[in-house]
């Protein structure tokens, strides 16, 4: 268990649907970031957060986002899915907006049929 | 890009054996990490390497820097079958840039 917490485990939805994905970071970590991988894209970087606020964002869809809450935790929303949103969605934290290697959970497999 | 690339995609060695994955990239960087994602599963942090060091090792794992080449190596000594995994380089950029940016990895298979 490395103390990110990422929930569902497993997510099959339609097309056209709308999931939140959630991840509760490692006790005292403040950065959340999100990640997207597939077979064809590799690791894609989606968005971070810090302590509540947006800090950077890579290559995320209009039809997603993302926030941080007052606890840490944070949600993915993917709406209007499409059969290509299929993939791992991974969370990592890391303890401060600086230097440090990630904390990863065990992701979410999300399947769009 | 900052993202790095990895070589060989794929590589199979038997037990016992050393392996060594190569990473390179194009950007200044603030640091360089590596990364082991068994089969579908959460990736997990090996080591940091940060631009002004050129060497470290962490039990089997002995990672070097290249700043001039824009390249690093991960050797794995006296690998075991619980090695096999996906390993991957994670490129952190300078300034106020703390995101990292993976390559596409290399799929390590070790054979008993």
């Amino acid at each position: 268990d490395s103390g990110v917490t990422q929930t569902p485990k497993h997510l099959i939805t339609a097309t056209g649907q709308r999931v939140t994905l959630r991840c509760s970071p490692r006790s005292g970590d403040l950065s959340v970031y999100w990640y997207q991988q597939s077979l064809d894209q590799g690791l894609q970087f989606l968005i971070q957060y810090y302590n509540g606020e947006e800090r950077a964002k890579g290559n995320i869809l209009e039809r997603f986002s993302a926030q941080q809450f007052p606890d840490l935790h944070s949600e993915l929303n993917l709406s209007s899915l499409e059969l290509g949103d299929s993939a791992l969605y991974f969370c990592a934290s890391s303890p401060f907006d600086s230097y440090y290697g990630y904390t990863f959970g065990s992701g979410t497999r999300l399947t769009v049929v | 890009s900052q993202q790095g690339e990895e070589d060989p995609q794929a590589l199979s060695i038997q037990e016992g054996e050393n392996a060594t994955m190569n990473c390179s990239y194009k950007t200044s960087i603030n640091n360089l990490q590596w990364y082991r994602q068994n089969s579908g599963r959460g990736l997990v942090h090996l080591i940091l390497i940060r631009s002004n060091e050129r060497e470290k090792h962490s039990g089997r794992l002995r990672v070097t820097l290249d700043t001039s080449k824009k390249s690093s190596s991960l050797l794995i000594t006296a690998s075991r079958a619980a090695d096999t995994a996906s390993y991957f380089c994670a490129i952190m950029g300078g300034g106020s840039n703390y995101k990292l940016t993976f390559g596409k990895g290399t799929l390590l298979t070790v054979n008993p």
